[in-house]
């Protein structure tokens, strides 16, 4: 089954302490990105990856670091998290660029505490 | 970066009836738009997407695209509770995507 994997579902930790939620897709896409979702504000990207070795910011980079040593995964890391990161985070990825449908991940809820 | 602007609603539609979802955007250079949909705490599903000029229908969705008046539009067909959800209008883009926070619609029983 073609589909987007998140790791962890569901995380509660605390200020400071790193953390990484992995992200890995089944479909040979190129384009694969990272956003967060909080209340009123819609979906905002963080990071994008065009391809292999291939990373840009997005809206909302700062505090947020990402990988991409590998085709089909695309992780997120928090070095030192803080509260103003707790929200819900999605992964999604495309055959090659932004401008294709995205799939999209079952989503990551982070509360930093 | 590309925007748009869409009514955050909430629209309200009896069941059965048309619901429609506008959309606007300001850069003449976007030539494809999407149309998502996101359920409370789900993450975002494609529901149609439009490249050209015109209308594309698939069931009961119709995605409406006017290059000219910088307008985008999604029409539901037989509207079911079923589409009580938020609905996002996206244009492509090269890099990065912007999906602002949609419009929601709720289909009242």
């Amino acid at each position: 089954e073609a589909q987007v994997t998140q790791n962890p579902r569901y995380l509660i930790t605390v200020t400071g302490k790193k953390l990484t939620v992995t992200c890995s897709q089944n479909m040979n896409h190129e384009y694969m990105s990272w956003y967060r979702q909080d209340p009123g504000l819609g979906l905002r990207q963080i990071y994008y990856s065009m391809n292999v070795e291939v990373t840009d910011k997005g809206d909302v980079p700062e505090g947020y670091k990402v990988s991409r040593k590998e085709k089909r995964n695309f992780p997120l890391i928090l070095e030192s998290p803080s509260p103003n990161q707790t929200s819900l985070y999605f992964c999604a990825s495309s055959i090659s660029t932004a401008n294709q449908p995205q799939h999209f991940g079952d989503g990551t809820r982070l509360s930093i505490l | 970066q590309k925007e748009v602007e869409q009514n955050s609603g909430p629209l309200s539609v009896p069941e059965g009836a048309i619901a429609s979802l506008n959309c606007t955007y300001s850069d003449r250079g976007s030539q494809s738009f999407f149309w998502y949909r996101q359920y409370s705490g789900k993450s975002p599903e494609l529901i149609m997407f439009i490249y050209s000029n015109g209308d594309k229908e698939d069931g009961r969705f119709t995605a409406q695209l006017n290059k000219a008046s910088q307008y985008v539009s999604l029409l539901i067909r037989d509207s079911q509770p079923s589409d009580s959800a938020t609905y996002l209008c996206v244009p492509g883009g090269a890099n990065n995507l912007f999906f602002g926070t949609g419009t929601r619609l709720t289909v009242i029983p």
